[in-house]
């Protein structure tokens, strides 16, 4: 099956500054690759996804890039503020196996004011 | 669209002891799925329903899982003779159902077995 792997498991930044978080995936047969935002006590919230027809997608202070060569796809905060601090996975799906979705194991991003 | 709403929000039960969840998905969504999330990991997919059929059942779930969805829309999922291990959060999803359509959380029962 599938299998994401995601990095940072934590990031720090400062309230203004820019935030990457980075997956890989290992299924050239995943087509669907959505960004999930968790803050505490609630459900994971879908803040932007991507397909793989698309290299790049963005929606005002986040954006995501898929590189389909590398297998790799990329979440870009930018003028971060203290209420984007929560946990982040990435998650990939198939088009053989569209209703079953790979995460990553999250980061946790803390932007300090 | 009150979107998905999962009941209750807190359980916590001794080992051995049966415990059912239910969720409700939001009302057009014919795809629902149960994903089990423990501390510092992503959700794991356990189970998806397309209206009242249950179509996947992934190895995590144990024969002391059991999920229904008996008219289509609510479902419950009930674990069996408890385990220290079954302590993790339990989510429910649901979506439209078309190819790579969108899938929404609910907030999730947190179980604790004592």
């Amino acid at each position: 099956g599938e299998n994401v792997e995601q990095h940072p498991s934590t990031l720090s930044v400062q309230e203004g500054d820019s935030a990457v978080i980075k997956c890989t995936y290992s299924d050239s047969a995943s087509n669907y690759f959505p960004w999930y935002k968790q803050e505490l006590g609630k459900g994971p919230q879908l803040i932007i996804d991507i397909r793989s027809n698309v290299g790049e997608k963005k929606d005002q202070r986040i954006a995501v890039t898929l590189n389909k060569t590398a297998k790799h796809f990329s979440l870009h905060i930018t003028e971060t503020q203290p209420e984007d601090s929560a946990v982040y996975f990435c998650a990939a799906s198939t088009l053989y196996n569209f209703n079953k979705f790979y995460f990553g194991s999250g980061t946790k991003l803390n932007v300090k004011p | 669209d009150t979107g998905v709403s999962q009941d209750p929000r807190h359980k916590i039960t001794k080992r051995g002891q049966n415990v059912t969840f239910r969720c409700d998905p939001i009302s057009e969504h014919n795809r629902l799925y149960w994903y089990r999330q423990t501390l510092g990991q992503g959700p794991e997919f356990l189970t998806y329903f397309q209206n009242e059929a249950q179509l996947e059942k992934s190895r995590l779930l144990s024969d002391r899982f059991s999920a229904e969805r008996p008219k289509g829309s609510f479902s419950t999922l009930e674990i069996q003779r408890t385990e220290q291990g079954d302590s993790a959060m339990y989510l429910c999803a649901s979506s439209s159902g078309t190819v790579n359509e969108k899938l929404f959380f609910g907030s999730g029962t947190q179980l604790s077995v004592l």
